[in-house]
């Protein structure tokens, strides 16, 4: 069965702190997808990363995918309120429709 | 366009009984999938059809079938309902191309089985 595990699972911040949310799996993903989740609704696509190593930017929100296309990052730069929400990855294998979810990190930002 | 759309919006269930979360999208995608999202472990999939006529088992099938009726629509059936199926049910649609694609998710349906 695969895996992605998220970290950390939750986190509350002050407006304007930086922070780093980690998603780790075992096996190996064609491409790497990062959505955003608010109370009452389905999750939002914010970016898909396909290429090992690869780095997107999308405002504050910069996103990597590991090397060996294992895991992914997503760093927030100057965190806001607006920021508030479930972020959740998700891995696809390749020759697949079946899309792998994360377990969530659940982020508040506190003005 | 509405996008996707999902029937009831909340359920009360007594265990043993049935239903149908319904789903729709109009936004012409081939691919549609049915999730159950729990607390502390994101979203599973349940099944998904990659096109019209198929459909296919994802991580956690038991207790659970689809009707792929047509394009539009995809629904779930619980044929007796237990209480761990309590959850919030998300369907998703996609164009359904090969490679990493856009899900678009529906706003769900609250679960709660008694």
């Amino acid at each position: 069965t695969q895996l992605l595990e998220q970290s950390p699972q939750f986190l509350s911040i002050q407006e304007g702190e930086n922070l780093t949310v980690y998603c780790n799996s075992s096996s190996v993903f064609s491409s790497l997808q990062w959505y955003r989740q608010e109370p009452g609704e389905g999750p939002v696509l914010l970016v898909t990363v396909v290429t090992g190593g690869e780095v997107k930017k999308l405002k504050r929100l910069t996103f990597q995918f590991g090397d060996a296309r294992k895991d992914s990052s997503l760093h927030i730069t100057a965190a806001q309120p607006g920021d508030t929400g479930l972020y959740l990855c998700a891995g696809l294998t390749s020759g697949t429709y079946k899309y792998i979810f994360g377990t969530g990190t659940r982020l508040k930002v506190l003005a | 366009n509405a996008g996707v759309t999902q029937t009831p919006k909340f359920q009360v269930l007594k265990t043993g009984q049935s239903m149908t979360l319904q789903c729709a999208q109009d936004m012409n995608h081939n691919s549609m999938y049915w999730y159950r999202q729990d607390p502390g472990m994101g979203l599973r999939l349940i099944y998904y059809s990659a096109s019209e006529g198929t459909t296919d088992k994802g991580e956690v099938p038991n207790g659970y079938n689809v009707s792929r009726l047509n394009k539009r629509e995809f629904s779930l059936r619980l044929e007796s309902a237990a209480p761990s199926q309590t959850s919030v049910y998300f369907c998703a649609s996609s164009r359904g191309r090969a490679g990493p694609e856009t899900q678009y998710f529906g706003p769900g349906t609250r679960l709660l089985v008694l």
